[in-house]
């Protein structure tokens, strides 16, 4: 699976977007990437994932370049409850293992 | 459905001792994994399975041992625990088949080995 870097950490207004940004320049064709969160301690938590498109769904938006060397995850109106550690993964669409690095922890201020 | 339920939540261990993390999940999962996570660190992979009585390594198995003789039920062994084992312990759960699809994580058993 392809190796992923993020900043290790970053700071939001309450209300405005968080922007979470993931290198993935040695991803493959048939590679996903995928983001999950963990708030404090909890056990990590699915948000999205994606091949090519940019996607959308309730909890973010997921930006994927064409080249598909970096991604970013987009929370549009940060609440005090997205304070997380985010990690983007990246892995095959057979692979069920998910390699988590560092992720980025993000703080949303009131 | 209550997901993916972890028992206990809490555990201190002594040098040698041994014990068993339960997992149970409810969505009739075939994929279930065991992750250990250290302070201020991302999450390892220990065992996982493909379905019941298959079972394989992970990156860091040594000193654990699993058995999946259920779709349910995926219980963690630590059979001479010591201090390097003292970390958080995640249980997760997946759909099997070839679409990439998502993790069910538990809240985790915090283990301290002292």
């Amino acid at each position: 699976d392809a190796k992923t870097t993020q900043p290790t950490s970053m700071d939001c207004a309450e209300g405005r977007a968080a922007n979470l940004p993931c290198n993935h320049s040695t991803i493959s064709g048939n590679e996903y990437v995928y983001w999950y969160r963990q708030i404090h301690s909890q056990g990590p938590q699915y948000i999205i994932h994606g091949l090519k498109n940019n996607e959308t769904n309730e909890m973010a938006s997921l930006i994927i370049t064409e080249d598909r060397k970096s991604s970013t995850l987009i929370l549009p109106h940060a609440t005090l409850r997205d304070t997380a550690v985010y990690y983007c993964i990246v892995r095959g669409r057979a692979g069920n293992m998910l390699t988590f690095g560092g992720g980025t922890r993000l703080m949303v201020k009131p | 459905n209550a997901g993916v339920t972890q028992t206990p939540k809490f555990r201190i261990l002594k040098i040698g001792q041994s014990m068993t993390l339960q997992c149970t999940q409810d969505m009739n999962h075939n994929y279930m994994y065991w992750y250990r996570q250290d302070p201020g660190m991302g999450l390892k992979l220990i065992y996982y399975s493909v379905g019941a009585g298959i079972t394989d390594k992970g990156e860091v198995p040594n000193g654990y041992n699993v058995s999946r003789s259920t779709t349910e039920d995926f219980p963690l062994r630590l059979e001479l625990a010591a201090p390097s084992q003292t970390s958080v312990y995640f249980c997760a759960s997946s759909e099997a088949g070839t679409g990439p699809y998502e993790q069910y994580f538990g809240p985790g058993t915090r283990l301290t080995v002292t």
